[in-house]
């Protein structure tokens, strides 16, 4: 059975950094890419990053690029999402979600076919 | 950047209705939409990709078509478990749709 468990998440003042994480069990993780997906409680969903199987290529939503760091360790399973200089805006149920397929911004054939339960980011002072 | 429309935002609905939401891109995505269910509390759900491939496991009633910048989602018969939230995505680059939700009439 796939599984995806973020964790991670919880309060933080503003301006400071969280480092979420993904363990996933169930599938060849080698094999895929794999994605952060946000939603702030009560409202849409909003992609947030994106990583390929090899790590070779990552992509940022515009909201966070810069401030947010995509990384996965086949080695163990896990993605990870470090997010530094949180504001207001940042706070959400942070997924991760398994792709189809193994690079990222690849078009057609490409899905987002597992996710996590989601981990809460709070971001208050 | 390609933005993502649904229309309607909610609908009521009965059980056995046919129901067809719509998804539109501002540029052409050829046939890279997907269609997700969200049910309150719980991640979304994988249903359709490429605009029409059923995932495995989704029953037959859901049907996917579009190619280029309008696409559809139409439930056939409306069954208790589809009241739920819909959002299209798009795989260019990852964009989803604001969600369309449907509840019971």
């Amino acid at each position: 059975e796939v599984e995806l468990v973020e964790s991670g998440g919880g309060l933080v003042q503003p301006g400071r950094s969280l480092r979420l994480s993904c363990a996933t069990s169930g599938f060849t993780f080698k094999d895929y890419a794999m994605h952060w997906v946000r939603q702030v409680p009560g409202k849409g969903l909003e992609w947030v990053s994106g990583i390929s199987w090899n790590s070779e290529t990552e992509d940022y939503a515009d909201s966070v690029r810069g401030r947010f760091t995509i990384s996965r360790d086949n080695a163990k399973n896990s993605v990870y999402l470090q997010m530094n200089r949180l504001g207001a805006e940042d706070v959400a149920l942070y997924y991760c979600a398994k792709a189809k397929h193994y690079d990222i911004l690849s078009g057609p054939g490409d899905a987002f076919d597992m996710w996590g339960q989601g981990t809460l980011v709070t971001v208050s002072s | 950047a390609i933005q993502l429309t649904q229309s309607p935002s909610s609908l009521s609905a009965s059980v056995g209705d046919r129901v067809t939401i719509t998804c539109r891109a501002s540029q052409d995505i050829r046939n890279a939409l997907v269609w997700y269910q969200q049910k309150p509390g719980k991640p979304p759900k994988f249903l359709i990709y490429d605009a029409s491939n059923l995932d495995n496991g989704v029953p037959s009633r859901f049907s996917g078509s579009g190619f280029g910048t309008h696409f559809t989602l139409t439930i056939s018969s409306l069954q208790p478990e589809d009241f739920a939230t819909y959002y299209c995505q798009q795989f260019y680059t990852y964009t989803f749709g604001p969600g369309t939700k449907v509840d019971l009439k």
